[in-house]
């Protein structure tokens, strides 16, 4: 069955330090991931992507994921969190029918000054 | 107008009324979605269109009634809602079907 699990309802990092973000999937085939991110009342910003190529990708706002084939695993990371950075996280995965994307239930981020 | 814009931001309707969201693209994109997101819930998928077609239901009541004039607007048509029904409902378009997307503000839909 096509998921994405992301195991953390909430990460809490102080500002300066590295974030984690967690992500694992499980999708036949080569998957196309993404993440996205949530600001209260707004829509979903596209973050960045991962569909083939270098395993660590970057993105947005300083934003990069690692890909893990071994290990399904997506994980969003930044060197240095900001408070700016608080919001919601979603991961995704392309579904075996190539026309949605599956996202996972979302992470909140909280960065504490 | 940039992006990807949802008209109205807020509805407040009764469950025997009938109204229409309307979600406008400006990227050139040729696939469209309307997704319902509610509290402490995931992401919920409800239509996908690709060049004006519809490729996806995903098992969503008849109460809700998209339509796809051209590629650039999408509309989701509610009559006779219910109060669980009451959620963010966003729009996002992508440049094909199961690539990134991206996403309007939302409606926040509020049925009493």
């Amino acid at each position: 069955a096509q998921s994405v699990a992301q195991p953390e309802d909430q990460v809490n990092v102080a500002e300066g330090n590295p974030l984690t973000v967690k992500c694992t999937y499980s999708v036949s085939g080569n998957p196309y991931l993404f993440w996205y991110v949530q600001y209260p009342n707004r829509g979903l910003q596209f973050l960045l992507k991962y569909i083939t190529g270098d395993n660590l990708v970057k993105g947005s706002y300083g934003f990069e994921a690692e890909f893990n084939k071994s290990q399904t695993s997506f994980h969003l990371k930044k060197p240095s969190a900001l408070v700016s950075d608080s919001a919601l996280y979603f991961c995704a995965v392309r579904d075996q029918t190539g026309t949605a994307l599956i996202f996972g239930k979302g992470t909140t981020l909280s960065v504490s000054s | 107008e940039t992006g990807v814009t949802q008209t109205p931001r807020h509805l407040v309707m009764g469950m025997t009324n009938k109204k229409s969201l309307k979600c406008e693209q400006h990227l050139g994109h040729n696939a469209m979605y309307w997704y319902k997101q509610s509290a402490k819930k995931p992401l919920e998928l409800m239509f996908v269109y690709s060049l004006e077609e519809r490729v996806e239901n995903n098992s969503v009541p008849s109460r809700f009634s998209p339509e796809c004039p051209n590629s650039s607007h999408l509309f989701l048509h509610l009559h006779t809602l219910q109060p669980e029904d009451s959620a963010l409902y966003l729009c996002a378009s992508s440049q094909e079907a199961g690539y990134e997307q991206y996403f309007g503000p939302g409606t926040r839909l509020t049925v009493t």
